[in-house]
């Protein structure tokens, strides 16, 4: 347990359907962070937050839609999602992001499957 | 060229040998080193930081940085069965990312034979 929650672990939706990936941290952390782990890939980093604030955006499509309301809590919005966006969505923390503050904490994901 | 590169595996090992797990970054500023370990179908556990030049140890841990050679690594002493999983290489605050950033490698898969 890292003190990071993820909800929900596990999600089916169809191409048309709207859904919202959730993930809380416990630990006092600023930063907050969304990854996509696909089968044989690196991880990808998605988004970044440092106290509220999104300070990173790597090119994700628009179909994706986080939301920072506080330190504690994140939000990954999805819709119209497309079947190569099936993967585990990693959610993580940190004290910030900058030296050594770095370090990151992740929540166990949510195994998204888009049928 | 990948900016974080490991090699794949799998890397398999005997019970009580030493693993030693290697990583190369291509962004000469980066400040920041960390390995995870990463078991199937569970999520990365950060199990070591590095940040600055030499070794540094944690139990059966050792990270090794070289930033001369853009070169990092981890051995892992009296590898036990338990130590399998994927291993990733991640590094942080490069000049290209303007530090924000941290980059992981794809991992190299562990397997210590009983």
């Amino acid at each position: 347990e890292t003190g990071v929650t993820q909800t929900p672990r596990h999600l089916v939706m169809g191409m048309t359907n709207k859904k919202s990936l959730k993930c809380e941290q416990h630990l006092g952390h600023n930063a907050m962070y969304w990854y996509k782990q696909s089968a044989k890939k690196p991880l990808e980093l998605m988004f970044v937050y440092n106290f509220k604030e999104q300070t990173e955006n790597n090119s994700v499509p628009s179909r994706f839609s986080p939301e920072c309301p506080n330190s504690s809590h994140l939000f990954l919005h999805l819709h119209t999602l497309q079947p190569e966006d099936s993967a585990l969505y990693l959610c993580a923390s940190s004290r910030g992001t900058s030296g050594l503050s770095y370090e990151q904490y992740f929540g166990p994901g949510t195994r998204l499957t888009v049928t | 060229q990948k900016e974080v590169e490991q090699n794949s595996g799998p890397l398999s090992v005997p019970e009580g040998a030493i693993a030693s797990l290697n990583c190369t970054y291509s962004d000469r500023g980066s400040q920041s080193f960390f390995w995870y370990r990463q078991y199937s179908g569970k999520s990365p556990e950060l199990i070591m930081s590095i940040y600055s030049n030499g070794d540094k140890e944690d139990g059966r841990f050792t990270a090794q940085l070289n930033k001369a050679s853009q070169y990092v690594s981890l051995l892992i002493r009296d590898s036990q069965p338990s130590d399998s999983a994927t291993y990733l290489c991640a590094v942080n605050g490069g000049r290209n990312t303007g530090g924000f950033k941290t980059i992981f490698g794809a991992g190299t898969r562990l397997f210590v034979k009983a």
